[in-house]
């Protein structure tokens, strides 16, 4: 059984802050790694991606992942309350008709 | 593009009712996806579709049927719905690539009495 965990919070932090969400994942396999936003009623949104060790970082969001460890962390630089969202991991092997596994979500509250 | 398309946007049944669920993508993706989202449960992965023509269950698949009609569209059925089946659900697609990001419909939210 593939296993991806995340704490569910809520993670609250200041606005400008940075916001340091993980997840961890119980497949050594894992080839790919995915953080989803989603805004309360609405779909999952495609953020960042990563698929080798280290930091991948778009903007201000930053992907760490590290295999060795099965953990893969989504920091936010500069919170803005418009980050306010959940942010789902999900995790994937490659090859074939892999589906990745998604964790439960983190809740973020960035305060003003 | 309008990505991935999903109707209704909302549902009322009954217990016993059937329906379709329906989802088209027009990225010219090759795996699709049906997920339902609970409250504190996260996605659970219904049932898939790796490629036109295939169709597999995934980890919630009891009391579903799906179809995949063609390459653009995969659609969900409640043959007999039950209050458990009371959710949101999001169809989703790939390319199907090694990488496989997905891309998500805008939900259906079903609510059965």
């Amino acid at each position: 059984q593939k296993e991806v965990e995340q704490n569910s919070g809520p993670l609250s932090v200041p606005e400008g802050a940075i916001a340091s969400l993980n997840c961890t994942y119980s497949d050594r396999g894992s080839q790919s790694f995915f953080w989803y936003r989603q805004y309360s009623g609405k779909s999952p949104e495609l953020i960042m991606f990563i698929y080798s060790n280290g930091d991948k970082e778009d903007g201000r969001f930053t992907a760490q992942l590290n295999k060795a460890s099965q953990y893969v962390s989504l920091l936010i630089r500069d919170s803005q309350p418009s980050d306010s969202a959940t942010y789902l991991c999900a995790v994937g092997t490659t090859g074939g008709s892999y589906i990745p596994t998604f964790g439960r979500g983190t809740s973020l509250i960035v305060h003003p | 593009n309008a990505g991935v398309t999903q109707t209704p946007k909302f549902q009322v049944l009954k217990t016993g009712q059937s329906m379709t669920l329906q989802c088209a993508q027009d990225m010219n993706h090759n795996s699709m996806y049906w997920y339902r989202q609970d409250p504190g449960m996260g996605l659970r992965l219904i049932y898939y579709s790796a490629s036109e023509g295939t169709t597999d269950k995934g980890e919630v698949p009891n009391g579903y049927n799906v179809s995949r009609l063609n390459k653009r569209e995969f659609s969900l059925r409640l043959e007999s719905a039950a209050p458990s089946q009371t959710s949101v659900y999001f169809c989703a697609s790939s390319v199907a690539s090694s990488y496989n990001e997905q891309f998500f419909g805008p939900g259906t939210r079903l609510t059965v009495l």
